[in-house]
């Protein structure tokens, strides 16, 4: 079965960076896309942006144009998010979920959830 | 519009019908499938629905979907405990070129 296991939590200072990973099984991993959502403490879910794992492209949510990278590493069956110049409004939840464009079933499988906590 | 209008909770007493309903725009809703997940306190979100009336596998018939317009609404018949939870819809915006989610719906049940 489809299991997407994300890296465990991180504390950042404000201004640095995080990445975060999502790997992937129990699928064919480059038939898909991921994409990537966050949820802020109480809040509701936030999309930051998503890569076609089979060719690489990317596209990111306006809001975090400039500050987020969404890469793949096939052989590793992985997934990673990594986004810049953390400030607190970052501390969050941060989810990859599996995006079955083939049959229009967007987010059908997500990953576990990765708490980022941005404080000084 | 930068995210879809649900109402902040919902309730209803074992075996009724209850709905939620989602309200977008011409640039979302209205023109694009809506999309339902489940989420418990603590955990990952869960699809319900998809491409605005489709039950993934695994998913009961207890649970249907319907839009009309730039509004959607998510039913849930036969309730039962085990259905509170936090609802949210979602709709990709071609405005803005990215997804939308609604700020979710408690579901309490009484």
């Amino acid at each position: 079965q489809v299991h997407l296991v994300q890296s465990g939590a991180e504390v950042k200072k404000p201004g640095s960076s995080v990445k975060i990973s999502c790997k992937a099984s129990g699928y064919t991993f480059t038939s898909f896309y991921m994409q990537w959502v966050r949820q802020a403490p109480g809040q509701s879910l936030e999309w930051m942006g998503w890569i076609n794992i089979g060719n690489g492209n990317t596209m990111y949510s306006q809001k975090f144009q400039g500050r987020v990278t969404i890469t793949r590493d096939t052989s590793a069956t992985t997934t990673y998010l990594e986004l810049s110049s953390l400030r607190s409004e970052d501390t969050a939840v941060y989810y990859c979920a599996r995006d079955n464009v083939k049959v229009g079933a967007t987010f059908d499988y997500w990953g576990q959830g990765s708490l980022v906590t941005v404080s000084s | 519009q930068s995210v879809l209008t649900q109402p902040p909770s919902a309730s209803g007493t074992p075996g009724q019908r209850v709905t939620i309903s989602c309200s977008g725009s011409s640039s979302n809703i209205g023109r694009n499938d809506v999309y339902w997940y489940q989420q418990f306190p603590g955990s990952a979100p869960k699809l319900l629905i998809f491409r605005t009336i489709r039950r993934p596998s695994g998913v009961p018939d207890r649970f249907s979907a319907s839009k009309s317009g730039t509004s959607a609404s998510l039913a849930i018949s036969g309730l039962r405990s085990e259905d509170e939870a936090d609802y949210f819809c979602a709709a990709w915006d071609d405005s803005l070129s990215g997804w939308l989610f609604g700020r979710g719906t408690k579901l309490t049940v009484l």
